[in-house]
């Protein structure tokens, strides 16, 4: 059964104070692993995919990384407008649809 | 540049009293998706339409129906809303069922039963 598990649950940062976020999943064929920004009372917002171990994408403060076990969301010098929740995706070969983690909630203070 | 449209934003039921939520995209995209999300549970598919005129059950499909209307439209439906349908509703598309370039998100619909 294809399965995603993000940690920690929440995480409280000072600006400037760079850290990583965590995706492991088990999935049969990965297709793709999906990292979507969500801010509170809206809808997920599409950030990246990642398609195969090694591969690396950049945008802005955000790297994500993928292995063939976990993917990291790392963010460098965040900023107060960081905050979110993180959530983390697969889609496996088995089905075309994306399987979801609970969400990573990081909130930076300034 | 709508994107994918919910309608209505927030709603109370009844238990027992039924409605229908409605999406549409205007994105021509062939995939449809309609989403819960819980505290500590997580987004949980519903019901999902690879293409016009399909429609199949996700991991949570119970006290649910859907209809695909058209390309651009499809509706979720409770017949008999229950307390444990508190929830808010998210729509979704995509270019289709295994695309690997994201999907596009509406804003949700918060729905409380008492």
């Amino acid at each position: 059964e294809d399965q995603v598990t993000q940690s920690p649950e929440a995480l409280r940062l000072q600006e400037g104070e760079s850290s990583s976020l965590n995706c492991s999943y088990t999935v049969s064929g990965l297709r793709g692993l999906f990292w979507y920004r969500q801010d509170p009372g809206k809808g997920p917002e599409f950030l990246f995919t990642l398609y195969s171990a090694g591969e690396e994408k950049e945008k802005e403060r955000l790297k994500a990384t993928l292995t063939k076990k976990e993917s990291f969301l790392h963010i460098t010098a965040p900023k107060p407008e960081d905050s979110a929740t993180y959530l983390c995706a697969v889609q496996g070969g088995s089905q075309g649809n994306l399987i979801f983690g609970k969400g990573t909630k990081l909130s930076v203070k300034p | 540049n709508a994107g994918v449209t919910q309608t209505p934003k927030f709603q109370v039921l009844k238990t027992g009293q039924s409605m229908t939520l409605q999406c549409a995209q205007d994105m021509n995209h062939n995939s449809m998706y309609w989403y819960r999300q819980d505290p500590g549970m997580g987004l949980r598919l519903i019901y999902y339409s690879a293409s016009e005129g399909t429609t199949d059950k996700g991991e949570v499909p119970n006290g649910y129906n859907v209809s695909r209307l058209n390309k651009r439209e499809f509706s979720l439906r409770l017949e008999s809303a229950a307390p444990s349908q508190t929830s808010v509703y998210f729509c979704a598309s995509s270019r289709r069922d295994t695309e690997t370039k994201g999907y596009t998100f509406g804003s949700g619909t918060r729905l409380t039963v008492v």
